[in-house]
């Protein structure tokens, strides 16, 4: 198994700009999770879906940030315009289809700096 | 506020000393508990988990934590680390019908050879 794939693993941009950040998870994972990485607030849970549909968005920092999951296989969370605050690496993070006690499994990450 | 805490953000010890990392947490109830390591430039990995039966958790690489009710604590050990235990270790708390998992700050743990 490939294990959760991220891309890109590194992403430069200049203030303002889109980014976009992929993911894939785990085949015959049905929960899927971003996070962001920083210094000062640690491991930050942004969004999280359940076969496909968003059910806890409640950690996404605001409406520049948008997460979409189109199919099973796929994930994108995107910044529209980016800031220099929001350079972190983020995390997506895949579990098997839900069973109490099943740990996440988590990607490389994409490591993101805005200038 | 319902949190997971860790304390001792830097931990720096030599090759064979004994390694304690203190979790703490203020949920209620049944928990689900986790540690998870990245090492430099990686990804998390899971350690070890705690779900019910023995409170002794053993891990991979000699890792072992201690899941105590009473005290709300689930800490994690290893009597004689190397210098590739050199991360950071987060503590993780999942509530029972609840997919999120809430994490510690992270403790780095810096061994010197």
């Amino acid at each position: 198994d490939a294990g959760v794939i991220q891309s890109p693993r590194h992403e430069v941009t200049e203030m303002g700009q889109e980014v976009t950040l992929r993911c894939k998870p785990i085949s015959g994972h049905n929960s899927l999770f971003w996070y962001r990485q920083t210094m000062m607030r640690g491991l930050e849970l942004l969004i999280y879906f359940n076969n496909n549909v968003p059910i806890d968005d409640s950690g996404m920092p605001e409406d520049r940030f948008s997460a979409k999951m189109p199919n099973a296989s796929f994930s994108t969370l995107k910044i529209q315009p980016s800031e220099p605050r929001d350079s972190a690496v983020y995390f997506c993070a895949s579990r098997p289809r839900e069973q109490e006690y099943n740990e996440q499994f988590f990607g490389p990450g994409t490591r993101l700096t805005v200038l | 506020a319902q949190s997971v805490s860790q304390h001792n953000h830097h931990v720096i010890l030599s090759e064979a000393a004994s390694l304690e990392l203190g979790c703490n947490y203020s949920y209620g109830g049944t928990v689900n508990l986790f540690w998870y390591v990245q090492y430099p430039g990686q990804h998390l990995q899971l350690l070890l988990k705690y779900f019910s039966g023995d409170p002794l958790v053993k891990g991979i690489k000699g890792f072992e934590a201690e899941f105590i009710k009473s005290k709300f604590s689930f800490n994690l050990r290893k009597p004689s680390v190397q210098w590739s235990d050199t991360a950071e270790y987060f503590c993780a708390v999942k509530l029972p019908g609840n997919n999120r998992l809430a994490f510690g700050k992270g403790n780095q743990v810096v061994v010197i050879p």
